[in-house]
């Protein structure tokens, strides 16, 4: 039973590009949510994507989107990249709609330079 | 404000002592509860959830007063396998996603 999957696993940008980041739930899960956790800091709730649409999100800017395909897998998108948006980008994997109960895949660690 | 505040350590506790973290959270309609683990370059995953009415694991104990929006973990005859970040977790009361601490990070010496 796979549990959740992340690629890349480290991905390093210039500023002002652009970054597709994706995720694959575990079996059985419906429902993928996005959080980016800077050096020394908690996971910050980016967004989160049921029923192939976004149903919550946390205090992002635009240029932070995202996407959720019919086999529930998810992107995230980060556009106009900022110094500061280098971080671990974890995604977590839960059923139904719910926050709870997830399970995080390993992260995709960004560097922006 | 921070919605949840955790004291930031390290702790450096001997093997086999007793070490007790704690947090608080602002949202006082919060209804989920949990401390998460993290290791170095890891991803977080779940110890254990906390109840109102405390609960147990093993080594590890969680106490939740709602009244002080105070949660606590108590680690008993700490391993050094035990080293790692300590995340304080709040979920639910009108939040998006789950809420993090920043997490306390525990060091077991031998």
């Amino acid at each position: 039973d796979a549990g959740v999957t992340q690629s890349p696993t480290h991905l390093i940008k210039t500023r002002g590009q652009q970054v597709t980041l994706r995720c694959s739930p575990k079996s059985g899960h419906d429902t993928v949510s996005w959080y980016q956790q800077a050096l020394g800091q908690g996971p910050q709730f980016i967004f989160q994507y049921y029923e192939e649409e976004e149903r919550q999100r946390g205090n992002f800017p635009d240029r932070f989107s995202g996407h959720q395909f019919p086999n529930y897998s998810s992107e995230l998108n980060v556009n106009a990249l900022l110094l500061g948006d280098s971080a671990l980008y974890l995604c977590a994997s839960s059923f139904n709609g719910a926050s709870t109960e997830a399970f995080f895949g390993q992260g995709t660690r960004l560097t922006v330079v | 404000r921070k919605e949840v505040e955790q004291d930031p350590g390290p702790f450096n506790v001997p093997e086999g002592a007793t070490v007790a973290f704690n947090c608080t959270y602002s949202n006082s309609a919060s209804q989920s509860f949990f401390w998460y683990r993290q290791d170095c370059r890891k991803e977080p995953k779940l110890l254990m959830s906390v109840y109102s009415s405390g609960n147990e694991d093993g080594r590890f104990t969680a106490q939740l007063n709602r009244a002080s929006q105070y949660i606590s973990l108590l680690i008993r005859d700490s391993k050094l396998s035990d080293s790692a970040t300590y995340l304080c977790v709040v979920a639910g009361g009108g939040a998006d996603g789950l809420t993090f601490g920043k997490g306390t990070h525990l060091i077991i010496q031998p």
